[in-house]
C-alpha cells in the first residue's frame, strides 16, 4: 500500500525556517519524481516544487524561488523541503505528492502557519 | 511561466445535469493537462490525466478533452457525492507546474 507521510509542520515566526520531511512507503521511491503542493486555508492549489527521480531537475514556484529548497534521499524513502525566510503567505496545508500524472497519490498534509 | 485560466469558478447544477468546466493555457501544453476533484478535509483526487484519460477506478461519467491550449471537463450525470472543487494542472512546462483557479461544484 503506498504512504506517503508528512511531518515537520507548525508555528513559526516571519522570516525563520522550518524543513518538512515526507517518509514514503509502499512504491519504488526512486522510480518517481517528487512534489510539494500547497493549499492556504480557503485557497486553491499551489504546486511549490518538484524534483525528478534522481534529483538531476528540480523546479520551483516563483513564489518559493530562492527562499525553498527541495531535496531527496532515495537511500531513505524520504522527500525534504526546506523553507527559509518565511511569510505569512506561506501559511498553508503542504502536501507531498509522488509523480503527476497517472497513478499520482498524495499524503494527506502537513500545516505551517507562520505567524508573530 | 505558463498561466492556465479556469472557468467558472463557481457552478451550482441540479443532480442529473451535464456539467462543463473549461481551462485554458497561456501557451500550447499539448495534452499535458490533469483534473482533480477535491472534497472538503480530502487530498486531490486525480480524474483525468493526459488531457482525455481516465485514470484507474474512475466512474466513466468524468471525461476530458482538448489539446494545445484549449480543455475541457465534463460530469455527464451529476450525482450527489460529486460535490467538490475541480482543479485543471499543466505539465508541460518543467520545471514548472501550475493549478487553474478552481471550480466549486454545488448541488441546485
Amino acid at each position: 500500500e503506498v504512504q506517503l507521510v508528512e511531518s515537520g509542520g507548525g508555528l513559526v515566526q516571519p522570516g525563520r525556517s522550518l524543513r518538512l520531511s515526507c517518509a514514503a512507503s509502499g512504491f519504488t521511491f526512486d522510480d518517481y519524481a517528487m512534489h510539494w503542493v500547497r493549499q492556504a486555508p480557503g485557497k486553491g492549489l499551489e504546486w511549490v516544487s518538484g524534483i525528478s527521480w534522481n534529483s538531476g531537475s528540480i523546479g520551483y514556484a516563483d513564489s518559493v524561488k530562492g527562499r525553498f529548497t527541495i531535496s531527496r534521499d532515495n537511500a531513505k524513502n524520504s522527500l525534504y523541503l526546506q523553507m527559509n525566510s518565511l511569510r505569512a503567505e506561506d501559511t498553508a496545508l503542504y502536501y507531498c505528492a509522488k509523480d503527476i500524472g497517472s497513478g499520482t497519490f498524495w499524503g494527506q498534509g502537513t500545516l505551517v502557519t507562520v505567524s508573530s | 511561466d505558463i498561466q492556465m485560466t479556469q472557468s467558472p469558478s463557481s457552478l451550482s447544477a441540479s443532480v442529473g445535469d451535464r456539467v462543463t468546466i473549461t481551462c485554458q493555457a497561456s501557451q500550447d501544453i499539448s495534452n499535458y493537462l490533469n483534473w482533480y476533484q477535491q472534497k472538503p478535509g480530502k487530498a486531490p483526487k486525480l480524474l483525468i490525466y493526459d488531457a482525455s484519460n481516465l485514470e484507474t477506478g474512475v466512474p466513466s461519467r468524468f471525461s476530458g478533452s482538448g489539446s494545445g491550449t484549449d480543455f475541457t471537463f465534463t460530469i455527464s450525470s451529476l450525482q450527489p457525492e460529486d460535490i467538490a472543487t475541480y482543479y485543471c494542472q499543466q505539465y508541460d512546462n518543467l520545471p514548472q507546474y501550475t493549478f487553474g483557479q478552481g471550480t466549486k461544484l454545488e448541488i441546485k
